[in-house]
């Protein structure tokens, strides 16, 4: 079956422009977190989306957004860009009944995003 | 909070040889800990998790060790091969569900 979907997977923006990430999870999976990936900070948690709600969050300014839609795709929003948002926006998808306790979180390859 | 940190930055090894990447967590009420994998190009993949009920526990080639006395887990990977190759990540699950504290990584180089 198909794995997780991220689009754009490479992307230019610059300083104050705002950028739209979207994420397609595994068929069936209902939770999809966001993970930033750089190389000073590592792999650091912005949010799950489950049913459409936001169930978690991590320590990210407002700039930083999600939505889930019904059928489960994702989209996280960044606005007014800063040089320190280029990185490697990483979705997980899971089924998210009983969180990574009761499974193993799969990850898309990632929308690598530069700010000039 | 949590906090989860490797202990070396880069692991270099011959083909055939055994690995072990080692990972300390902070806080003692965690409850779930995962290793990942990463290739270049690629996001992190599901390679092994272990409940802190548990001390050891083994998958294909690899196997993690819990120790809760000093906060610390290890992953051991036998007869290492060149498909190895990858940062390797400890995570612990923090805070419910699918939220993951990802340590800082380990490159392992396998050399043949």
């Amino acid at each position: 079956k198909a794995g997780v979907t991220q689009t754009p997977r490479y992307l230019i923006k610059t300083r104050g422009q705002q950028v739209t990430l979207s994420c397609s999870p595994i068929s069936g999976h209902r939770s999809v977190s966001w993970y930033q990936q750089t190389p000073g900070q590592g792999l650091q948690f912005l949010f799950e989306y489950f049913s459409e709600t936001q169930r978690n969050k991590g320590n990210f300014p407002g700039r930083f957004s999600g939505r889930q839609f019904s059928n489960s795709r994702s989209e996280m929003n960044v606005s007014t860009l800063e040089l320190g948002d280029s990185a490697l926006y990483l979705c997980a998808s899971s089924l998210g009944t009983g969180g990574a306790g009761t499974g193993e979180l799969f990850f898309g390859e990632g929308s690598r995003l530069t700010v000039l | 909070g949590e906090s989860v940190g490797l202990h070396l930055p880069t692991l270099s090894v011959q083909e055939g040889d055994n690995s072990i990447i080692n990972c300390a967590y902070s806080n003692s009420a965690s409850d779930y800990f995962i290793w990942y994998k990463q290739e270049s190009g690629k996001g992190p993949q599901f390679i092994i998790d272990i409940r802190s009920n548990m001390d050891k526990r083994q998958g294909q080639r690899v196997t993690v060790l819990l120790n809760k006395t000093v906060k610390h887990l290890s992953l051991q990977i036998a007869a290492t091969q060149p498909g190895d190759s990858a940062v390797y990540f400890c995570a612990v699950v923090w805070g419910g569900y699918n939220k993951l504290i990802f340590g800082a990584g380990t490159r392992l180089a396998v050399h043949p």
